[in-house]
């Protein structure tokens, strides 16, 4: 079973808005990753959040972490065509050596 | 540097077949990561090796599948008796380190099996 839920499902936005993806999850963690996967295409890690962090930028991208809600999200500005992907939140459980992924976001970029 | 690599890269396979997934990670990396993506879903973990060791199988759906890593390295995800519910994208990952926190998992392409 997944550990995450997403929301949207599906987003579909125009070239140049930001983006807003949301991810929930269930048991503690040690950290929160978000990646991308293109269609046909193998995962990407775009980028990683600690327990003990709220918020972390990586160019475009600004994620947060609330553990007190269990859940974080992904905002990426100003988007462009290459941003279409499904997006996948992660988690790397406490004890554990795997991660969680949850079901995904579809992100689709209209030019 | 090269990184995780799979093959074949597609699949189609007769439910009642015997499939054999190849999974080549980054070289030098401890642990190797079997995961398996069904159609428009989050991957989700099959097993864990640390070196040639299988860890951590629990993920595997049934005793038809089994995965093997005889010398650490190269690692083989065997499924016998194919049934169309196999049919996902299987995905194969490597980090660098074995236990002891958190290490940046790398992903192949994926091999993606068509069960008829």
């Amino acid at each position: 079973s997944q550990q995450g839920e997403e929301d949207p499902q599906a987003l579909s936005i125009q070239e140049g808005e930001n983006a807003t993806m949301n991810c929930s999850y269930k048991t503690s963690i040690n950290n929160l990753q978000w990646y991308r996967q293109n269609s046909g295409r193998g995962l990407v890690h775009l980028i990683l959040i600690r327990s003990n962090e709220r918020e972390k930028h990586s160019g475009r991208l600004r994620v947060t972490l609330d553990t007190s809600k269990k859940s974080s999200s992904l905002l990426i500005t100003a988007s462009r065509a290459a941003d279409t992907a499904s997006y996948f939140c992660a988690t790397y459980l406490q004890g554990a050596q795997k991660l969680v992924f949850g079901q995904g976001t579809r992100l689709t970029i209209n030019p | 540097g090269a990184g995780v690599s799979q093959s074949p890269r597609y699949k189609v396979a007769k439910r009642g077949q015997d499939v054999a997934l190849r999974c080549d990670p980054i070289s030098g990396h401890v642990s190797l990561f079997w995961y398996q993506q069904a159609l428009g879903q989050g991957p989700e973990f099959l097993t864990y090796f640390q070196n040639e060791a299988q860890l951590d199988k629990s993920g595997l759906p049934s005793d038809r599948f089994f995965a093997e890593r005889p010398e650490g390295s190269v690692s083989t995800l065997k499924i016998q008796r194919t049934q169309q519910e196999d049919s996902a994208v299987y995905l194969c990952a490597s980090s660098l380190w074995g236990r002891g926190g958190y290490n940046e998992q790398f992903f192949g392409p994926g091999t993606r099996l068509t069960v008829l």
